[in-house]
Protein backbone atom coordinates (compact mmCIF):
# COMPACT_ATOMS: atom_id res chain seq x y z
CA UNK A 1 0.00 0.00 0.00
CA UNK A 2 1.11 3.82 -0.76
CA UNK A 3 1.82 5.81 2.01
CA UNK A 4 1.49 9.47 2.12
CA UNK A 5 3.28 10.90 -1.18
CA UNK A 6 4.06 14.40 -0.81
CA UNK A 7 5.51 16.78 -4.02
CA UNK A 8 7.43 18.57 -4.72
CA UNK A 9 10.55 16.50 -2.38
CA UNK A 10 12.31 20.05 -3.15
CA UNK A 11 11.62 23.24 -3.67
CA UNK A 12 13.50 26.56 -4.25
CA UNK A 13 11.61 29.86 -4.06
CA UNK A 14 12.31 33.58 -4.10
CA UNK A 15 11.38 35.45 -1.29
CA UNK A 16 8.23 37.29 -2.35
CA UNK A 17 6.75 34.24 -4.25
CA UNK A 18 3.83 32.05 -4.04
CA UNK A 19 4.13 28.17 -3.73
CA UNK A 20 1.46 25.15 -3.28
CA UNK A 21 2.77 21.88 -1.94
CA UNK A 22 0.56 18.77 -2.52
CA UNK A 23 -0.28 16.10 -0.13
CA UNK A 24 -1.97 12.85 -1.13
CA UNK A 25 -3.00 10.68 2.25
CA UNK A 26 -2.94 6.77 2.80
CA UNK A 27 -5.99 5.51 1.23
CA UNK A 28 -9.24 5.34 3.01
CA UNK A 29 -7.52 8.11 5.65
CA UNK A 30 -9.78 11.08 5.37
CA UNK A 31 -7.46 13.28 7.72
CA UNK A 32 -4.89 15.16 6.63
CA UNK A 33 -2.79 17.82 9.11
CA UNK A 34 -0.01 19.60 7.60
CA UNK A 35 3.20 20.33 9.58
CA UNK A 36 6.34 22.60 9.45
CA UNK A 37 9.56 21.13 10.91
CA UNK A 38 12.56 24.21 10.64
CA UNK A 39 15.59 22.65 10.64
CA UNK A 40 16.80 21.48 14.37
CA UNK A 41 13.87 21.57 15.95
CA UNK A 42 10.21 19.44 16.07
CA UNK A 43 7.27 20.09 13.70
CA UNK A 44 4.91 22.46 14.49
CA UNK A 45 1.03 22.00 13.39
CA UNK A 46 0.16 24.61 10.83
CA UNK A 47 -3.45 22.82 9.80
CA UNK A 48 -5.66 19.80 9.77
CA UNK A 49 -8.10 19.10 7.57
CA UNK A 50 -11.13 16.79 7.57
CA UNK A 51 -13.94 15.92 5.00
CA UNK A 52 -13.28 18.91 3.47
CA UNK A 53 -13.43 21.15 6.14
CA UNK A 54 -10.90 23.04 8.68
CA UNK A 55 -10.49 21.62 11.54
CA UNK A 56 -7.60 23.33 13.45
CA UNK A 57 -5.57 26.16 12.64
CA UNK A 58 -2.05 26.69 14.15
CA UNK A 59 -0.24 29.78 15.30
CA UNK A 60 0.81 30.58 11.42
CA UNK A 61 0.26 34.27 9.59
CA UNK A 62 -2.86 34.52 6.94
CA UNK A 63 0.34 33.59 4.24
CA UNK A 64 -0.43 30.04 5.18
CA UNK A 65 -3.78 28.66 3.45
CA UNK A 66 -4.50 24.98 3.06
CA UNK A 67 -7.62 22.93 1.35
CA UNK A 68 -8.93 19.02 0.70
CA UNK A 69 -10.12 17.18 -2.35
CA UNK A 70 -13.08 15.30 -2.32
CA UNK A 71 -10.37 12.52 -2.76
CA UNK A 72 -9.21 13.72 0.47
CA UNK A 73 -5.76 14.63 -1.25
CA UNK A 74 -4.89 18.44 -0.17
CA UNK A 75 -2.91 21.61 -0.58
CA UNK A 76 -0.91 24.29 1.54
CA UNK A 77 -0.47 27.15 -0.32
CA UNK A 78 1.88 29.82 1.14
CA UNK A 79 1.78 33.07 -0.45
CA UNK A 80 4.33 36.30 0.26
CA UNK A 81 7.32 33.77 1.08
CA UNK A 82 9.98 35.50 3.64
CA UNK A 83 13.31 33.54 3.74
CA UNK A 84 11.82 32.01 7.61
CA UNK A 85 9.45 29.95 5.70
CA UNK A 86 11.98 27.56 4.67
CA UNK A 87 11.42 24.54 6.13
CA UNK A 88 10.53 20.84 5.55
CA UNK A 89 6.93 20.87 5.62
CA UNK A 90 5.05 17.64 6.41
CA UNK A 91 2.10 15.90 5.61
CA UNK A 92 0.30 13.45 8.19
CA UNK A 93 -2.97 11.50 7.46
CA UNK A 94 -5.33 9.76 9.82
CA UNK A 95 -8.42 7.77 9.54
CA UNK A 96 -10.49 10.35 11.52
CA UNK A 97 -10.32 13.49 13.37
CA UNK A 98 -8.19 12.12 16.51
CA UNK A 99 -5.41 12.01 14.59
CA UNK A 100 -4.12 8.88 16.88
CA UNK A 101 -1.22 7.75 14.90
CA UNK A 102 -0.55 9.92 12.65
CA UNK A 103 1.41 8.60 9.35
CA UNK A 104 3.67 11.14 7.81
CA UNK A 105 5.04 11.62 4.36
CA UNK A 106 8.46 12.42 3.60
CA UNK A 107 7.83 15.99 3.23
CA UNK A 108 8.67 18.79 0.74
CA UNK A 109 11.67 20.58 1.38
CA UNK A 110 11.36 24.12 0.60
CA UNK A 111 14.14 26.65 0.26
CA UNK A 112 13.24 30.49 0.36
CA UNK A 113 16.24 32.74 -1.01
CA UNK B 1 1.01 24.81 28.81
CA UNK B 2 1.17 23.48 24.98
CA UNK B 3 4.89 23.39 25.66
CA UNK B 4 6.35 19.56 25.81
CA UNK B 5 10.15 19.63 27.24
CA UNK B 6 12.73 16.96 25.93
CA UNK B 7 15.97 15.81 26.86
CA UNK B 8 18.29 15.22 26.18
CA UNK B 9 19.51 17.27 22.80
CA UNK B 10 21.59 14.72 21.90
CA UNK B 11 22.97 11.17 23.11
CA UNK B 12 25.71 9.00 22.40
CA UNK B 13 25.48 5.54 23.19
CA UNK B 14 27.40 2.16 22.63
CA UNK B 15 25.89 -0.69 20.93
CA UNK B 16 23.87 -2.88 22.92
CA UNK B 17 23.57 -0.08 25.85
CA UNK B 18 19.87 1.58 27.09
CA UNK B 19 19.23 5.01 25.26
CA UNK B 20 16.59 6.99 27.75
CA UNK B 21 15.36 9.81 26.68
CA UNK B 22 12.78 12.08 28.26
CA UNK B 23 9.99 14.50 27.86
CA UNK B 24 7.64 16.36 30.42
CA UNK B 25 4.33 18.48 29.51
CA UNK B 26 2.14 20.34 31.79
CA UNK B 27 -1.31 20.26 30.35
CA UNK B 28 -3.14 17.37 31.81
CA UNK B 29 -5.67 17.63 29.31
CA UNK B 30 -3.23 15.67 26.82
CA UNK B 31 -4.49 12.19 26.58
CA UNK B 32 -2.01 10.19 23.97
CA UNK B 33 2.00 10.67 23.78
CA UNK B 34 3.54 9.18 20.61
CA UNK B 35 7.15 9.02 20.20
CA UNK B 36 8.50 8.90 16.42
CA UNK B 37 11.37 8.18 14.93
CA UNK B 38 13.20 10.39 11.89
CA UNK B 39 15.95 10.07 9.81
CA UNK B 40 17.49 12.27 7.16
CA UNK B 41 15.33 13.62 4.42
CA UNK B 42 12.48 11.30 5.79
CA UNK B 43 9.12 12.32 7.54
CA UNK B 44 8.83 11.05 11.10
CA UNK B 45 7.59 7.50 11.49
CA UNK B 46 5.86 6.15 14.29
CA UNK B 47 7.37 3.91 17.04
CA UNK B 48 5.74 3.45 19.83
CA UNK B 49 2.70 5.49 21.76
CA UNK B 50 0.65 5.37 24.68
CA UNK B 51 -2.23 6.70 26.81
CA UNK B 52 -2.39 7.72 30.49
CA UNK B 53 -4.45 5.02 31.60
CA UNK B 54 -1.21 2.76 31.33
CA UNK B 55 2.41 2.90 33.20
CA UNK B 56 4.53 1.09 30.24
CA UNK B 57 4.29 0.02 27.03
CA UNK B 58 6.92 -2.60 25.57
CA UNK B 59 7.26 -3.46 21.89
CA UNK B 60 9.96 -4.90 20.59
CA UNK B 61 13.40 -3.35 22.16
CA UNK B 62 11.36 -0.19 22.87
CA UNK B 63 9.30 0.83 25.81
CA UNK B 64 7.95 3.78 26.86
CA UNK B 65 7.59 4.56 30.81
CA UNK B 66 5.08 7.00 32.25
CA UNK B 67 4.59 8.97 35.30
CA UNK B 68 1.15 10.83 35.24
CA UNK B 69 1.38 12.41 38.86
CA UNK B 70 4.89 14.13 37.49
CA UNK B 71 3.75 14.34 34.26
CA UNK B 72 6.39 12.78 32.29
CA UNK B 73 7.01 9.99 30.50
CA UNK B 74 10.61 8.62 28.35
CA UNK B 75 11.85 6.31 25.54
CA UNK B 76 13.77 3.44 26.55
CA UNK B 77 15.58 1.65 23.32
CA UNK B 78 17.30 -1.40 24.75
CA UNK B 79 20.38 -3.47 23.10
CA UNK B 80 20.83 -0.25 21.04
CA UNK B 81 22.11 -0.82 17.23
CA UNK B 82 23.82 1.55 14.94
CA UNK B 83 20.66 1.53 12.79
CA UNK B 84 18.38 3.40 15.76
CA UNK B 85 21.04 6.33 15.00
CA UNK B 86 18.26 8.78 14.49
CA UNK B 87 16.56 12.27 15.81
CA UNK B 88 13.56 11.06 18.33
CA UNK B 89 10.23 13.01 19.35
CA UNK B 90 8.06 12.75 21.57
CA UNK B 91 4.88 14.63 21.50
CA UNK B 92 1.44 14.92 22.95
CA UNK B 93 -2.50 15.60 21.86
CA UNK B 94 -5.72 15.84 23.35
CA UNK B 95 -9.24 14.03 21.73
CA UNK B 96 -10.78 17.22 22.46
CA UNK B 97 -10.38 20.68 20.88
CA UNK B 98 -7.38 21.00 17.90
CA UNK B 99 -6.09 17.32 16.70
CA UNK B 100 -2.90 18.33 16.97
CA UNK B 101 0.37 16.93 18.03
CA UNK B 102 2.97 19.17 20.55
CA UNK B 103 6.14 17.86 19.30
CA UNK B 104 9.62 18.12 21.64
CA UNK B 105 12.53 19.52 20.55
CA UNK B 106 14.30 16.22 19.36
CA UNK B 107 17.06 14.54 20.41
CA UNK B 108 19.56 13.07 18.42
CA UNK B 109 21.09 9.70 19.50
CA UNK B 110 23.90 8.46 17.85
CA UNK B 111 24.83 4.78 18.83
CA UNK B 112 28.45 3.63 18.19
CA UNK B 113 29.54 0.49 16.70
Amino acid sequence: DAGVTQSPTHLIKTRGQQVTLRCSPISGHKSVSWYQQVLGQGPQFIFQYYEKEERGRGNFPDRFSARQFPNYSSELNVNALLLGDSALYLCASSLDTVGYGYTFGSGTRLTVV
Amino acid sequence: QQQVKQSPQSLIVQKGGISIINCAYENTAFDYFPWYQQFPGKGPALLIAIRPDVSEKKEGRFTISFNKSAKQFSLHIMDSQPGDSATYFCAASMASGTYKYIFGTGTRLKVLA
